[in-house]
């Protein structure tokens, strides 16, 4: 099974900065199936990157995903008051199926 | 428009049962395999179940494994799952969720709370 982690826990920063959340898989992740989401209280999560590195339907570029193998980072170019949230990683290329990060909150400074 | 909605949650004591349902729109339902991922109040993202578009193919978190059972109405486009022996760690909002194979989940529904408790 893999099993990811993700860091930091919470990131505090202020709108504006830019946000690097990382993403490690206790193996290699098979053809980069790696997913991001972003939770806001009280919402279901909603998808942001798949495939590591390419951008959902109507997500901002702000957003973007980079990495292979067993790290993958989640970059936010300039934190804008809406995304301040919780990022839960995923891998979707082996079972169990949907394997999900412990999540990193992003909160304001 | 995609729509997922949950319904079926409740209170319910430690041992008892509860079936969710999932109602599914505004997509082809038999085209996509479907799944159950839950949250746990204040805890993060566990994935409970998947199921394949025609049934063929059904998995379980080890969690649940035993107690739980996923299934799904491609005629009435709806998922179900049946919750059998449950306990106080059930205690989740339950989502739905679709996906293709080696895709992620891209539309979810925005759950159903389940309490286990006496």
């Amino acid at each position: 099974e893999i099993v990811l982690t993700q860091s930091p826990g919470t990131l505090s920063l202020s709108p504006g900065e830019r946000a690097t959340l990382s993403c490690r898989a206790s193996q290699s992740v098979s053809s980069s199936y790696l997913a991001w989401y972003q939770q806001k209280p009280g919402q279901a999560p909603r998808l942001l990157i798949y495939g590591a590195s390419s951008r959902a339907t109507g997500i901002p570029d702000r957003f973007s995903g980079s990495g292979s193998g067993t790290d993958f980072t989640l970059t936010i170019s300039r934190l804008e008051p809406e995304d301040f949230a919780v990022y839960y990683c995923q891998q979707y290329g082996s079972s169990p199926r949907g394997t999900f990060g412990g999540g990193t909150k992003v909160e304001i400074k | 428009e995609v729509q997922l909605v949950e319904s079926g949650g409740g209170l319910v004591k430690p041992g008892g049962s509860l079936r969710l349902s999932c109602a599914a729109s505004g997509f082809t339902f038999s085209s996509y395999s479907m799944n159950w991922v839950r949250q746990a109040p204040g805890k993060g993202l566990e994935w409970v179940s998947s199921i394949s578009s025609s049934s063929s193919y059904i998995y379980y978190a080890d969690s649940v494994k035993g107690r739980f059972t996923i299934s799904r109405d491609n005629a009435k486009n709806s998922l179900y799952l049946q919750m059998n022996s449950l306990r106080a760690e059930d205690t989740a909002v339950y989502y739905c969720a679709r996906d293709r194979e080696l895709a992620p989940l891209d539309y979810w529904g925005q759950g159903t709370l389940v309490t286990v408790s006496s």
